[in-house]
């Protein structure tokens, strides 16, 4: 089956670059027909999505107004894994913060494969 | 970006009681609608997707229903594993969004 594991630190100073990974085993982040996000939860926020990236003959991103200025997501296809990179990062910025797939439901973008979380905290 | 808009906000329900958690689109959404269950420290869990269809291996207890602007969760039998927070998400627009969630606390 398929699974997801994130990796990367836990605490990043103010107005550094977030970065995490997301490994994925059992599907290629290649496939076409999945697509592959970034997700984070806080009190203050809730859920909220980040962004995606999808393979479909080429690349495409697709990014959260709130964050669009900031973030990128890329997949590596050499180790089959994507990654987040959010600069410039606030307190506000502190969530935990999942990367998920959407694989089983083709043509709908829902989440049905998740990471365990990684809890990041913005503070010097 | 499509706002999602759930109520309640929590609720208290007994073992075996039927539970309906609704969640509203600010524009409609077609059947592009997906339920989430989250338990204390862990991931959520797809449990429905396209508003109606159970995700594999989530009990037949839970289904969805509704299409436009208005949907509906219901657990028709509560078990003990179900005391969690459910969330909706839109699917239809490019920019995906969450509902703010509904506890379902113990009575």
């Amino acid at each position: 089956q398929v699974q997801l594991q994130q990796s990367g630190p836990g605490l990043v100073k103010p107005s550094q670059t977030l970065s995490l990974t997301c490994a994925i085993s059992g599907d290629s982040v290649s496939s076409n027909g999945a697509a592959w996000h970034w997700i984070r939860q806080s009190p203050s926020r809730g859920l909220e999505w980040l962004g995606r990236t999808y393979y479909r003959s080429k690349w495409f991103n697709d990014y959260a107004v709130s964050v669009k200025s900031r973030i990128t997501i890329n997949p590596d296809t050499s180790k089959n894994q994507f990654s987040l990179q959010l600069n410039s990062v606030t307190p506000e910025d502190t969530a935990v913060y999942y990367c998920a797939g959407s694989v089983a439901t083709p043509g709908n973008w829902a989440f049905d494969i998740w990471g365990q979380g990684t809890m990041v905290t913005v503070s010097s | 970006d499509i706002q999602m808009t759930q109520s309640p906000s929590s609720l208290s329900a007994s073992v075996g009681d039927r539970v309906t958690i609704t969640c509203r689109a600010s524009q409609s959404i077609s059947s592009y609608l997906n339920w989430y269950q989250q338990k204390p420290g862990r991931a959520p869990n797809l449990l429905i997707y396209a508003a109606s269809s159970l995700q594999s291996g989530v009990p037949s207890r839970f289904s969805g229903s509704g299409s436009g602007t208005d949907f509906t969760l219901t657990i028709s039998s509560l078990q003990p594993e179900d005391f969690a927070t459910y969330y909706c998400q839109q699917s239809y627009s490019t920019l995906l969004t969450f509902g703010q969630g509904t506890k379902v606390e113990i009575k």
